[in-house]
């Protein structure tokens, strides 16, 4: 049963548009989210996250928001470059209980010049 | 180091061979986590380690994986008797505190059973 779902397995963007990433959870002990970006052959890099505490968080051209009571999370990135052409993916910890990630699936974003 | 390294990066064993993958942590860090990312599929947690204690093993997905971090730095993840379905990218992240969320990976290793 997967606690973390990205529905979207990929996504085309034109460049300097905006692109949506979208992930639903449905474990409500998930207190902290992330966003991690990954590139063929590379492990995955921290993007952002947000605390459960806050519904957004910005950091330049990207943005993540939380909805809790929809259990659904979404990252904005505006304007979209053919440089964010990567899978994205979301995952959800619980604080003070390890800290071990649950992922989903991702999603592959290309974004077109 | 400036990062979290692993090594071998790319592990082609024969079905029934043990293999061993390393994971070097960023200096200093705390906790070391392994996951592993089937093609096609986000990573899935198998093992947390804080310090040299394993506090987590609830996503061993059987009793022929193994891993230890004797001196709570460099950990070994060891496979015995390798299946095909054990063909995977193993990834190996590491965070500074047991309270800090993100969590730094490193490359993976990509093992192939045949």
């Amino acid at each position: 049963d997967q606690q973390v779902k990205q529905n979207s397995p990929s996504l085309s963007v034109q460049e300097g548009r905006i692109s949506i990433l979208n992930c639903d959870y449905t474990n409500s002990m998930f207190d902290y989210f992330l966003w991690y970006k990954k590139y063929p052959a590379e492990g995955p890099t921290f993007l952002i996250s947000i605390s459960s505490i806050k519904d957004k968080n910005e950091d330049g051209r990207f943005t993540v928001f939380l909805n809790k009571s929809a259990k659904h999370l979404s990252l904005h990135i505006v304007p979209s470059q053919p440089g964010d052409s990567a899978v994205y993916f979301c995952a959800a910890s619980v604080s003070n209980a390890g800290n071990m990630l649950t992922f989903g699936g991702g999603t592959r974003l290309m974004v077109k010049p | 180091g400036a990062g979290v390294s692993q090594s071998p990066r790319y592990k082609v064993a024969k079905r029934g061979q043990d293999v061993a993958l390393r994971c070097d942590p960023i200096s200093g860090h705390v906790s070391l986590f392994w996951y592993q990312q089937a093609l096609g599929q986000g990573p899935e947690f198998l093992t947390y380690f804080q310090n040299e204690a394993q506090l987590d093993k609830s996503g061993l997905p059987s009793d022929r994986f193994f891993a230890e971090r004797p001196e709570g730095s460099v950990s070994t993840l060891k496979i015995q008797r390798t299946q095909q379905e054990d063909s995977a990218v193993y990834l190996c992240a590491s965070s500074l505190v047991v309270s800090y969320n993100e969590q730094f990976f490193g490359p993976g290793t990509r093992l192939t059973v045949l």
